[in-house]
């Protein structure tokens, strides 16, 4: 398999506009993860999907953000309109709860909002 | 509430020594998973180790090894033979299956192998 893949894995966009980051989890996992990373912050998770359903969006920043995941192969992370202050680097995970204890990382993708 | 912390924010070594990173966590769980991941400057976030909390043996991987102390919430890793490559952030994580199965992570320890 080749990994959780993101993409893009850089977005420069301004102000105002609308940003959508895509996720492929690896084949067969059923936990899929958003997080955000920030020098402050660190490593924020901001929703989970289980089988392709929102568990816990609670660490969602706000209206403007939204994620979904169609099917078990793809899923969106939307923020709309973007600000300066939603720069920083988006990480998608998975993970298959019955065999896999840990989580696996795409490459993320680093959003800098200008 | 679950909690990781990482005191250390900074840490640097001498190449070929070794450096202990330090992480409590907070649980009234009692079955729960315990990972270091590492980031480098490419951003990959990386799986060094992990520690299932039923297992009193701590887990070992080749230069990589923990001391997982379950009373006192304590899972620090040990890094032996530092290599200029082992330079990255260090995260600690934790997660449980019966409960959320979210994963939640540390700030992170910055470790420095200086040549």
């Amino acid at each position: 398999d080749a990994g959780v893949i993101q993409s893009p894995r850089h977005e420069v966009t301004e102000m105002g506009q609308e940003v959508t980051l895509r996720c492929k989890p690896i084949s067969g996992h059923d936990y899929l993860f958003w997080y955000r990373q920030t020098m402050m912050r660190g490593l924020e998770l901001l929703i989970y999907f289980n089988n392709n359903v929102p568990i816990d969006d609670s660490g969602m920043p706000e209206d403007r953000f939204s994620a979904k995941m169609p099917n078990a192969s793809f899923s969106t992370l939307k923020i709309q309109p973007s600000e300066p202050r939603d720069s920083a680097v988006y990480f998608c995970a998975s993970c298959f709860r019955d065999t896999d204890t840990e989580a696996f990382f795409g490459q993320g993708t680093r959003l800098t909002v200008v | 509430a679950q909690t990781v912390t990482q005191s250390q924010p900074e840490m640097s070594v001498q190449e070929a020594e070794t450096v202990t990173l330090s992480c409590t966590y907070d649980t009234s769980e009692n079955n729960y998973y315990l990972f270091w991941y590492k980031q480098p400057p490419s951003r990959q976030m990386i799986l060094v180790i992990r520690q299932e909390a039923y297992k009193q043996q701590n887990a070992t991987e080749n230069r990589f090894s923990v001391n997982f102390q379950k009373a006192a919430k304590s899972f620090s890793l040990k890094i032996s033979d530092s290599q200029l490559g082992d330079t990255a952030m260090y995260f600690c994580a934790f997660t449980q299956t019966n409960t959320g199965n979210q994963f939640y992570f540390g700030t992170g320890t910055s470790l420095t192998v200086i040549p």
